[in-house]
């Protein structure tokens, strides 16, 4: 059981460029989350989803998108990087969404030069 | 959601109790209290949570006041690996919104 799984862990891109962060749990969650933290600052949340084939935004969705085609996954894609998008991600995911049962993940550090 | 106002630093003694608090003087009926931590560079760990009754796990104690305005959480015997960013949320039970959480109290237990 390796709870939730984030890929990569630290990755550095220009900006302008694309890329996908990996999300993956095997706990059955149907709930799943996005959050970002920038430094001394608490988590805000990103995107959502309460199930397959359903996503909705958080509060700082901008830049982001997010697709939630298997209950396992849920890949978070910057389209176009940008340095205001340097942050550390979470991604997190719960049974049925009780505040007191979300998993987070170790964090993907990405930096936009 | 309630909002929360916390402490932005404390210490804490090896080996003492840990007396972290906040306040949410707006909280509703139906929110609870739940308190999280984020030891450095991790994804955040529950802790606890409560709606108006006292609680107590492995892991700590939470006290509400009964007027369910201001909470402590309690580390009872605080150690160094304790040394961690806590927050508290309060909100319903559930919810598609999610978590929010805010700057959190930044406790550092001394040797």
């Amino acid at each position: 059981n390796a709870g939730v799984t984030q890929t990569p862990k630290f990755q550095v891109l220009k900006t302008g460029q694309s890329m996908t962060l990996q999300c993956a749990q095997d706990m059955n969650h149907e709930y799943m989350s996005w959050y970002r933290q920038d430094p001394g600052m608490g988590l805000r949340l990103i995107h959502y989803s309460v199930g397959a084939g359903i996503t909705d935004q958080g509060e700082v969705p901008n830049g982001y998108n997010v697709s939630r085609s298997t209950t396992e996954d849920f890949p978070l894609r910057l389209l176009s990087a940008a340095p205001s998008q340097t942050s550390v991600y979470f991604c997190a995911s719960s049974r049925d969404g009780m505040n007191y049962g979300y998993t987070f993940g170790s964090g993907t550090r990405l930096t936009v030069v | 959601d309630a909002k929360t106002t916390q402490p932005t630093s404390m210490d804490c003694a090896e080996g003492r109790a840990a007396n972290l608090p906040c306040n949410h003087s707006t909280i509703s009926g139906n929110e609870y209290v739940y308190w999280y931590r984020q030891i450095h560079s991790q994804g955040p760990q529950y802790i606890i949570h409560g709606l108006k009754n006292n609680e107590t796990n492995e892991m700590a104690s939470l006290i509400i006041t009964e007027d369910r305005k201001s909470s402590t959480l309690i580390l009872p015997h605080a150690t160094l690996r304790d040394t961690a960013v806590y927050y508290c949320i309060v909100r319903v039970e559930t919810g598609a919104n999610n978590l929010f959480f805010g700057t959190g109290t930044r406790l550092t237990v001394i040797p």
